[in-house]
């Protein structure tokens, strides 16, 4: 299996302009989770899908950023417009189900905005 | 408050050594601790997850406690590789999952030969 996929693995953009991080989970797996990691304030949960359904998306900082899961296979997270604050390392990571399961993280997106 | 919170916050030790890295947490209620491997530019690895009725834990060389009446948790790397260079970041989680979850701030180890 090839793991957790994600695109791009690096991005930089300039700040207002919109940016789009994509995530296809492993195949199988039912839970989907976004990461947001800072030097400042470490590992973040943004938002979870459970069966392509966003669970609890407390976790997003604010209405700029919004996600999608439109199949099991694929998801996205949208930051628009981008702001310089947004500057981190964003993951992706998945699990057979909610619960105690094992998650498995892809290799994250280094967003830059300047 | 919940709170987690991971000693030291780095470490250097040789090739060969044995350490042990502490994880202090007050989240309540209490369902599942979780400690993960972070190399440098990648993302965490699972090393293990335990609910409230496991003391002890292995993976390979990794071996983590936990004691849920003290709320802290151990992982203890025996000999030590390079490969071992990394943050050890310990999560832990109440029941439900979603922003359950309460991240430390991880420990940053490095083996030297």
């Amino acid at each position: 299996d090839a793991g957790v996929i994600q695109s791009p693995r690096h991005e930089v953009t300039e700040m207002g302009q919109e940016v789009t991080l994509r995530c296809k989970p492993i195949s199988g797996h039912n839970s989907l989770f976004w990461y947001r990691q800072t030097m400042m304030r470490g590992l973040e949960l943004l938002i979870y899908f459970n069966n392509n359904v966003p669970i609890d998306d407390s976790g997003m900082p604010e209405d700029r950023f919004s996600a999608k899961m439109p199949n099991a296979s694929f998801s996205t997270l949208k930051i628009q417009p981008s702001e310089p604050r947004d500057s981190a390392v964003y993951f992706c990571a998945s699990s057979l189900s909610q619960g105690i399961y094992e998650q498995y993280f892809g290799p994250g997106t280094r967003l830059t905005v300047t | 408050k919940n709170q987690v919170e991971q000693s030291p916050q780095s470490l250097i030790i040789l090739e060969g050594k044995n350490c042990t890295l502490q994880c202090n947490y007050t989240v309540s209620p209490f369902s599942n601790l979780r400690w993960y491997k972070q190399d440098t530019g990648r993302g965490p690895v699972s090393l293990t997850i335990m609910t409230f009725s496991e003391n002890t834990k292995s993976n390979g060389r990794y071996t983590a406690t936990l004691d849920a009446d003290t709320k802290q948790s151990s992982l203890h790397i025996t000999a030590s590789q390079l490969s071992d260079s990394a943050s050890y970041i310990c999560v832990v989680s109440k029941p439900g999952g979603g922003q359950n979850f309460v991240f430390g701030p991880g420990t940053r180890l490095s083996v030297l030969p």
